[in-house]
């Protein structure tokens, strides 16, 4: 099985504030990675797929990077509707495997 | 408009067996792999299980596998997860989300609920 592990578990960061969550495969996947937002209550959303490609209606402050093995999501002005859990997933293969989560909370 | 609505979660006794349904529509459901993905209170995201479109091929997770059955009726645009031999571990929102590669859409989720 494909592990993924994601840093950190949380973080408090501010509005207008640059974030950036890793994402590390335990093995390469190419660039077969993607992010999702999840808010409490609610389905996760696709924010971007294929390491860097943004989904759309996802708003460009949003942004992915990332081959083989390391992964970044870069938030780069946190705005109010942002504070939400936020999870990697690989389909290198069939059987997904999601990251633990980040958890982005206001400071 | 692509829409997916989950039925069938419930409170179920160990040992018990439960039948989730996933209602589709707003797009050419036998294209599509479709996956079932599930996440225990508090918890992060586990996929489920997974089935191709057209030729039906499945995968499970191990956590699952031999206990529970993933099916599709292409011509009703519906997906199925039969789970039997349930567990408190498998206590969890279960959702079904369209795609082989990614999750483009997902349903509202149906809580599934294993105790005595």
């Amino acid at each position: 099985d494909i592990q993924m592990t994601q840093s950190p578990s949380s973080l408090s960061a501010s509005i207008g504030d640059r974030v950036t969550i890793t994402c590390r495969a335990s093995q390469s996947i190419t660039t077969y990675l993607n992010w999702y937002q999840q808010k409490p209550g609610r389905a996760p959303k696709l924010l971007i797929f294929a390491a860097s490609t943004l989904q759309s209606g996802v708003p460009s402050r949003f942004s992915g990077s990332g081959s083989g093995t390391d992964f970044t999501l870069t938030i780069s002005s946190l705005q109010p509707e942002d504070f939400a859990t936020y999870f990697c997933q690989q389909s290198y293969n069939s059987m997904w495997t999601f990251g633990q989560g980040t958890t982005v909370a206001i400071k | 408009e692509v829409q997916l609505v989950e039925s069938g979660g419930g409170l179920v006794k160990p040992g018990g067996s439960l039948r989730l349904s996933c209602g589709t529509s707003g797009f050419k459901f036998k294209t599509y792999t479709m996956n079932w993905v599930r996440q225990a209170p508090g918890k992060g995201l586990e996929w489920v299980s997974s089935i191709s479109g057209s030729t039906s091929y499945t995968y499970y997770a191990d956590s699952v596998k031999g206990r529970f059955t993933i099916s599709r009726d292409n011509a009703k645009n519906s997906l199925d997860l039969q789970m039997t031999s349930l567990r408190a571990e498998d206590t969890a929102v279960y959702y079904c989300a369209r795609g082989g590669g990614l999750g483009d859409s997902w349903g509202q989720g149906t809580p599934v609920t294993v105790s005595s």
